[in-house]
């Protein structure tokens, strides 16, 4: 049982390019949800869908944009990386409150 | 919307002893406060978490107190071990979506 899967692990990205942050999960979740974390700030929510084919934005959507593509994944779009976009990102899922996390994306734009 | 403090943002303690991390949040209807752990590299872990009805909550080492009045939670480890060195978080939300989280408390037992 796999929960919640991220890829890729690392990225490092030029100023400009873009990438999608690929999310999964196996536990039939209807709500997903994309946090960053940067030190001294804890995870900050970017977009969540709360069931398949909706998606809203959070505390700090912009310059991202999202895809529920079905209820088992949800995948975070870069379309022109940005140095403040270096972070960790994490999906996560979760039904009637408890969240399940991936093990993150460690992202630098350079 | 939701805002959740978090304080210490550093703890070490002896191990052994007990450790008390406190999150005061400012949405009174908030009915659902988690707390996780992140170990180094990882992604954060549900470790217990309470609902509004109840004012506490134990699972063997691990107790979470919720004081709905002044708006403030607490997360106690009693025996502290060399395991429990991680950062831990704090949220709230109200109707199991959207968690805030605090800003995190890095905890270090000293063996």
């Amino acid at each position: 049982n796999a929960g919640v899967t991220q890829t890729p692990k690392f990225q490092v990205l030029k100023t400009g390019q873009s990438m999608t942050l690929q999310c999964a999960q196996d536990m039939n979740h209807n709500s997903m949800y994309w946090y960053r974390q940067d030190p001294g700030m804890g995870l900050r929510l970017i977009y969540y869908s709360a069931s398949e084919g909706t998606t809203d934005k959070g505390e700090v959507p912009n310059g991202y944009n999202v895809s529920r593509l079905n209820k088992r994944e949800f995948s975070l779009r870069l379309e022109s990386a940005a140095p403040s976009q270096t972070s960790v990102y994490f999906c996560a899922s979760s039904e009637k409150g408890g969240y399940t996390f991936g093990s993150g994306t460690r992202l630098t734009v350079v | 919307g939701e805002n959740v403090e978090q304080h210490p943002s550093t703890l070490s303690v002896q191990e052994g002893d007990s450790a008390v991390i406190k999150c005061t949040y400012s949405d009174s209807a908030s009915n659902y406060f988690p707390w996780y752990k992140q170990e180094l590299g990882k992604g954060p872990q549900l470790i217990i978490d309470i609902r509004s009805n109840v004012g506490e909550k134990k699972d063997q080492r691990i107790a979470v107190t919720l004081n709905k009045t002044a708006k403030h939670f607490s997360l106690h480890i009693t025996e502290t071990q060399p395991e429990d060195s991680a950062v831990y978080f704090c949220a709230a939300t109200f109707g199991n979506e959207k968690l805030t989280f605090g800003t995190g408390t890095r905890l270090t037992i000293i063996p």
